[in-house]
This record gives structure tokens, sequence and C-alpha cells, in this order.
């Protein structure tokens, strides 16, 4: 069965410093994948996504994340990061009909000053 | 534009009691609509999808159900609440090969 995993519950960096978060995933055959932020109390919000093509998908917010099929990976890449991106993170991969979404546990992020 | 309306945004419920969370969307016709739920702690987990009117898949078994009266239109509901019924409860819209869009969520407290 198709599946996601995202092995960092918990990460801290300081504002200013790079970030990646982790996400593997387990599809037979090209996955569509996303990533989504969710703020305290909110909903999810779609950072970005990869369908096709290129490899590394740029998103909004100033994240990245690079698909790479011999890894299973879709990590979160974001070069400096601000106070305000502190909140839940999750990466979630397309999976059957009906275009249901498979989430993984989610990444909670902590940006000290 | 597409929009997700759910409420209440937040519920406060004791066990054995009925629930009914709605969901209407706007600037669309015919979306996937879905339900996911969030425990403390817990990723999001999908309860029921439906793909349109009166037509309901429930991915889990467990204490809810769901119906879509309306194209636009997409109900949870249970008949008596649990304690383990408490979560962020969240309505999506889809499309084939198309990110979901989620709506702000319901929070929901069994007493």
């Amino acid at each position: 069965a198709q599946s996601v995993t995202q092995p960092d519950i918990h990460i801290t960096v300081s504002e200013g410093a790079s970030l990646e978060l982790r996400c593997n995933y387990s599809y037979g055959a090209t996955p569509y994948l996303f990533w989504y932020v969710q703020s305290p109390g909110q909903g999810l919000q779609l950072l970005l996504k990869y369908f096709s093509g290129d490899t590394l998908v740029q998103g909004i917010k100033g994240f990245e994340a690079e698909f790479k099929r011999s890894q299973s990976s879709f990590n979160l890449r974001k070069p400096s990061v601000h106070w305000s991106d502190a909140a839940e993170y999750f990466c979630a991969v397309v999976t059957g009909t009906a275009s249901k979404l498979t989430f993984g546990t989610g990444t909670r992020l902590q940006v000290t000053l | 534009s597409q929009t997700i309306h759910q409420w209440p945004a937040t519920l406060v419920q004791p066990v054995g009691s009925p629930l009914s969370l709605e969901c209407t969307v706007e600037g669309t016709s015919n979306p996937n609509l879905y339900w996911y739920r969030q425990a403390a702690g817990r990723g999001l987990q999908l309860l029921f999808y439906s793909v349109g009117i009166g037509q309901i898949s429930s991915e889990v078994p467990q204490n809810l159900s769901a119906s879509r009266p309306q194209d636009r239109q997409f109900i949870l509901s249970s008949k008596k609440l649990l304690l383990s019924d408490s979560g962020f409860y969240l309505c999506a819209l889809g499309r084939p090969n198309s990110p979901l869009h989620f709506g702000n969520g319901t929070r929901l407290t069994v007493t």
C-alpha cells in the first residue's frame, strides 16, 4: 500500500538558518507529491506540488522540494527560515482513485530567534 | 475561486450526543469532497470521500457517517459521540490530478 514517512517529528532551527524536512514515499508508479503547511488551529495550505517534469519544484513562501526517484524522497527545503515559518508541515501523495491523499504524520517546525 | 466553508469552528459535545458538521463549497461544480480527521499528535486520516451526490466511500470503520445531499454540500454525522471522536475535522475538495484544497476545520471536543 502507498505510504508516506516523515521521520522527523519535531525540528528546531534558528531564524536565518537553512531548513530541510524529510519525506519518503512508497508508491509503485510515478507519484503525485505535495507539501502542505498548517498553522495552529488552521486548515492546510498547499506549499508546492510535483506531478511530472522538472524534479526541483518551487513553491510559495520561498520553499522548494526535490523529487528523487532513486531515493523515493521528496524533501522540502528553504535557504533561510523566518520566524513566521514555525508551523507543522505535511508531505502527501495521491493514492488510488478519486485523488485521495495519504499524508505523513507531519513535522513540527520551531524557529528560535 | 474555490471556497470551502466549514462550521462551526469549534464544538464541545458530551459523550453520547449526536453530531452534524457541515461543509459547503463555492466556485466549483461536481468536485470530489473529503472528510479528514486530525487527532492530537497524529497525522491526517481520511474518513470519507465523495465523487458525487449520494456517493460516499468510507475509508475506516468508525462511529461516524457522511452524506452528500447536494453537489456542494458534504455532511459528517454521528448518532452518539465517543470520547475518541475528539479531533480536528477538515473538509477538502479536489479534482483529478490537482491538489486538495482544505477548509479551516472544526475542532471537536467530546467531554
